[in-house]
Protein backbone atom coordinates (compact mmCIF):
# COMPACT_ATOMS: atom_id res chain seq x y z
CA UNK A 1 0.00 0.00 0.00
CA UNK A 2 1.79 3.69 -1.23
CA UNK A 3 -1.32 5.55 -0.22
CA UNK A 4 -1.16 8.61 2.07
CA UNK A 5 -4.67 10.21 2.99
CA UNK A 6 -5.58 13.58 3.73
CA UNK A 7 -8.32 14.81 5.64
CA UNK A 8 -10.30 17.30 4.73
CA UNK A 9 -10.32 17.31 0.78
CA UNK A 10 -11.98 20.85 0.56
CA UNK A 11 -11.77 23.25 3.76
CA UNK A 12 -13.31 26.88 4.14
CA UNK A 13 -12.10 29.11 6.44
CA UNK A 14 -12.19 32.88 7.97
CA UNK A 15 -9.34 34.48 8.97
CA UNK A 16 -10.27 34.28 12.65
CA UNK A 17 -10.80 30.51 12.44
CA UNK A 18 -8.82 27.72 13.63
CA UNK A 19 -8.70 24.43 11.78
CA UNK A 20 -6.25 21.50 11.70
CA UNK A 21 -5.20 19.63 8.19
CA UNK A 22 -4.57 15.47 8.47
CA UNK A 23 -2.41 13.29 7.11
CA UNK A 24 -1.78 9.75 7.71
CA UNK A 25 0.47 6.94 6.07
CA UNK A 26 0.91 3.43 6.74
CA UNK A 27 3.67 2.81 4.98
CA UNK A 28 6.22 2.50 8.14
CA UNK A 29 7.57 5.88 6.43
CA UNK A 30 10.25 8.37 8.97
CA UNK A 31 9.94 11.26 6.78
CA UNK A 32 6.91 13.45 6.39
CA UNK A 33 6.51 16.57 4.21
CA UNK A 34 3.94 19.49 4.35
CA UNK A 35 3.92 21.32 1.10
CA UNK A 36 1.68 24.40 -0.48
CA UNK A 37 0.65 24.66 -4.14
CA UNK A 38 0.02 27.41 -5.59
CA UNK A 39 -2.41 27.17 -8.50
CA UNK A 40 -0.20 26.75 -11.88
CA UNK A 41 3.64 26.81 -9.75
CA UNK A 42 5.07 23.57 -8.54
CA UNK A 43 4.61 22.43 -4.83
CA UNK A 44 6.46 24.78 -2.30
CA UNK A 45 8.09 22.40 0.73
CA UNK A 46 6.85 24.12 4.73
CA UNK A 47 7.89 21.18 6.74
CA UNK A 48 10.23 18.17 7.23
CA UNK A 49 9.43 15.66 10.23
CA UNK A 50 12.05 12.95 10.52
CA UNK A 51 11.26 10.04 13.07
CA UNK A 52 8.43 12.06 14.41
CA UNK A 53 10.89 15.24 14.72
CA UNK A 54 10.46 18.82 13.46
CA UNK A 55 13.62 18.58 10.82
CA UNK A 56 13.24 21.68 8.58
CA UNK A 57 10.60 24.67 8.64
CA UNK A 58 11.44 26.44 5.76
CA UNK A 59 10.65 30.03 7.35
CA UNK A 60 6.76 29.44 7.59
CA UNK A 61 4.61 32.11 9.05
CA UNK A 62 3.84 30.86 13.16
CA UNK A 63 0.41 30.86 12.10
CA UNK A 64 0.92 27.65 10.64
CA UNK A 65 1.92 24.74 13.60
CA UNK A 66 2.89 20.83 12.46
CA UNK A 67 2.35 18.47 14.86
CA UNK A 68 3.69 14.77 14.36
CA UNK A 69 1.72 12.86 17.18
CA UNK A 70 3.31 9.47 15.96
CA UNK A 71 5.12 7.75 13.23
CA UNK A 72 2.08 7.47 10.93
CA UNK A 73 0.37 10.70 11.64
CA UNK A 74 1.05 14.18 10.70
CA UNK A 75 -1.18 17.46 10.95
CA UNK A 76 -1.10 21.00 10.47
CA UNK A 77 -2.90 23.56 12.61
CA UNK A 78 -3.94 26.64 11.36
CA UNK A 79 -5.20 30.09 12.65
CA UNK A 80 -5.43 33.85 11.49
CA UNK A 81 -4.81 32.43 8.25
CA UNK A 82 -4.77 35.29 4.94
CA UNK A 83 -6.24 34.82 1.90
CA UNK A 84 -3.21 34.65 0.23
CA UNK A 85 -3.06 31.51 2.43
CA UNK A 86 -5.48 29.96 0.26
CA UNK A 87 -3.91 26.75 -1.41
CA UNK A 88 -3.79 22.84 -2.15
CA UNK A 89 -1.83 21.52 0.82
CA UNK A 90 -0.32 18.52 0.48
CA UNK A 91 1.01 15.78 2.68
CA UNK A 92 3.82 13.05 1.46
CA UNK A 93 6.03 10.73 3.13
CA UNK A 94 9.20 8.75 2.30
CA UNK A 95 11.26 6.27 3.90
CA UNK A 96 13.66 8.39 5.58
CA UNK A 97 16.31 11.48 4.83
CA UNK A 98 18.13 9.38 3.21
CA UNK A 99 20.49 12.33 1.70
CA UNK A 100 19.23 12.20 -2.33
CA UNK A 101 20.91 8.58 -2.75
CA UNK A 102 18.44 5.61 -4.23
CA UNK A 103 14.85 5.24 -4.44
CA UNK A 104 14.34 5.37 -0.64
CA UNK A 105 14.00 8.89 -1.58
CA UNK A 106 10.89 8.60 -3.21
CA UNK A 107 7.89 10.52 -1.93
CA UNK A 108 4.48 9.73 -1.71
CA UNK A 109 2.18 12.61 -1.97
CA UNK A 110 -1.64 12.73 -0.83
CA UNK A 111 -4.27 13.93 -3.01
CA UNK A 112 -4.41 17.23 -0.77
CA UNK A 113 -6.55 19.36 0.67
CA UNK A 114 -7.81 23.06 -0.82
CA UNK A 115 -8.27 25.58 1.90
CA UNK A 116 -9.73 28.75 1.06
CA UNK A 117 -9.40 31.36 3.57
CA UNK A 118 -11.96 33.88 3.39
CA UNK B 1 17.60 31.56 -7.74
CA UNK B 2 16.21 28.79 -9.63
CA UNK B 3 17.98 25.23 -9.82
CA UNK B 4 16.51 23.48 -12.07
CA UNK B 5 14.85 25.08 -15.35
CA UNK B 6 12.24 23.21 -16.87
CA UNK B 7 10.82 23.95 -21.00
CA UNK B 8 8.22 23.96 -22.45
CA UNK B 9 5.52 25.39 -19.74
CA UNK B 10 3.44 24.12 -22.02
CA UNK B 11 3.18 21.49 -24.75
CA UNK B 12 -0.28 20.21 -27.13
CA UNK B 13 0.72 17.26 -28.74
CA UNK B 14 -1.74 14.62 -30.60
CA UNK B 15 -2.72 11.50 -29.74
CA UNK B 16 0.37 9.15 -30.70
CA UNK B 17 2.70 11.89 -31.06
CA UNK B 18 5.68 12.01 -28.46
CA UNK B 19 5.88 14.81 -25.43
CA UNK B 20 9.43 15.87 -24.58
CA UNK B 21 10.05 17.77 -21.81
CA UNK B 22 13.51 19.02 -21.14
CA UNK B 23 15.19 20.29 -17.34
CA UNK B 24 18.06 21.78 -16.92
CA UNK B 25 20.42 21.91 -13.61
CA UNK B 26 22.74 23.64 -11.91
CA UNK B 27 23.76 21.79 -8.53
CA UNK B 28 26.03 18.74 -9.56
CA UNK B 29 25.43 17.48 -6.37
CA UNK B 30 22.24 16.00 -7.65
CA UNK B 31 22.18 12.54 -7.69
CA UNK B 32 18.93 10.99 -8.16
CA UNK B 33 16.49 12.37 -11.43
CA UNK B 34 12.67 11.87 -11.04
CA UNK B 35 9.60 13.36 -12.99
CA UNK B 36 7.05 13.51 -11.01
CA UNK B 37 3.36 13.20 -12.64
CA UNK B 38 0.41 15.38 -11.32
CA UNK B 39 -3.48 15.57 -12.44
CA UNK B 40 -5.66 18.09 -11.50
CA UNK B 41 -6.76 17.68 -8.09
CA UNK B 42 -4.31 15.36 -7.19
CA UNK B 43 -1.38 15.51 -5.58
CA UNK B 44 1.91 14.81 -7.46
CA UNK B 45 3.45 10.94 -8.27
CA UNK B 46 6.64 9.43 -9.39
CA UNK B 47 6.62 8.61 -12.66
CA UNK B 48 9.89 7.62 -13.30
CA UNK B 49 13.45 8.04 -12.16
CA UNK B 50 16.66 7.66 -13.14
CA UNK B 51 19.98 7.58 -11.40
CA UNK B 52 23.64 9.44 -12.86
CA UNK B 53 25.43 5.89 -13.83
CA UNK B 54 23.26 5.25 -16.75
CA UNK B 55 22.15 7.69 -19.87
CA UNK B 56 18.62 6.09 -20.53
CA UNK B 57 15.83 4.58 -18.68
CA UNK B 58 12.56 3.19 -20.22
CA UNK B 59 9.64 1.88 -18.61
CA UNK B 60 6.59 1.78 -21.04
CA UNK B 61 6.01 4.70 -23.13
CA UNK B 62 7.67 6.93 -20.53
CA UNK B 63 11.61 7.20 -20.95
CA UNK B 64 14.53 9.64 -19.30
CA UNK B 65 17.58 10.85 -21.26
CA UNK B 66 20.18 11.99 -19.04
CA UNK B 67 23.33 14.16 -20.09
CA UNK B 68 25.39 14.91 -17.40
CA UNK B 69 28.33 16.80 -19.40
CA UNK B 70 25.38 19.21 -20.55
CA UNK B 71 23.80 19.19 -16.61
CA UNK B 72 20.52 17.98 -18.41
CA UNK B 73 17.58 14.98 -19.04
CA UNK B 74 14.66 15.04 -20.42
CA UNK B 75 11.18 13.17 -20.65
CA UNK B 76 10.09 11.47 -23.73
CA UNK B 77 6.33 10.20 -23.88
CA UNK B 78 5.67 7.98 -26.73
CA UNK B 79 2.52 7.13 -27.86
CA UNK B 80 1.22 9.87 -26.43
CA UNK B 81 -2.45 9.03 -25.29
CA UNK B 82 -5.46 12.09 -23.72
CA UNK B 83 -5.02 10.12 -20.38
CA UNK B 84 -1.14 11.61 -19.88
CA UNK B 85 -2.80 15.24 -19.65
CA UNK B 86 -0.98 16.28 -16.98
CA UNK B 87 1.44 18.45 -15.30
CA UNK B 88 4.95 16.84 -15.24
CA UNK B 89 7.95 17.98 -13.20
CA UNK B 90 11.55 17.19 -12.79
CA UNK B 91 12.58 17.19 -9.26
CA UNK B 92 15.92 16.11 -8.05
CA UNK B 93 16.50 15.80 -4.33
CA UNK B 94 19.17 17.81 -2.16
CA UNK B 95 20.42 18.06 0.96
CA UNK B 96 19.64 16.22 4.23
CA UNK B 97 16.08 17.22 4.45
CA UNK B 98 15.65 15.25 1.21
CA UNK B 99 14.13 18.71 -0.32
CA UNK B 100 12.59 18.45 -3.94
CA UNK B 101 13.73 20.65 -5.96
CA UNK B 102 10.80 21.40 -8.14
CA UNK B 103 11.21 22.42 -12.03
CA UNK B 104 8.32 25.02 -12.98
CA UNK B 105 6.04 22.13 -14.36
CA UNK B 106 5.23 21.53 -17.68
CA UNK B 107 1.59 21.02 -19.05
CA UNK B 108 0.69 18.37 -21.29
CA UNK B 109 -2.33 18.37 -23.62
CA UNK B 110 -3.03 15.82 -25.52
CA UNK B 111 -5.36 16.05 -28.08
CA UNK B 112 -7.69 12.96 -29.26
Amino acid sequence: DTEVTQTPKHLVMGMTNKKSLKCEQHMGHRAMYWYKQKAKKPPELMFVYSYEKLSINESVPSRFSPECPNSSLLNLHLHALQPEDSALYLCASSQDLSHGRGFTDTQYFGPGTRLTVL
Amino acid sequence: QQQVKQSPQSLIVQKGGISIINCAYENTAFDYFPWYQQFPGKGPALLIAIRPDVSEKKEGRFTISFNKSAKQFSLHIMDSQPGDSATYFCAPPKGAGNKLTFGGGTRVLVKP
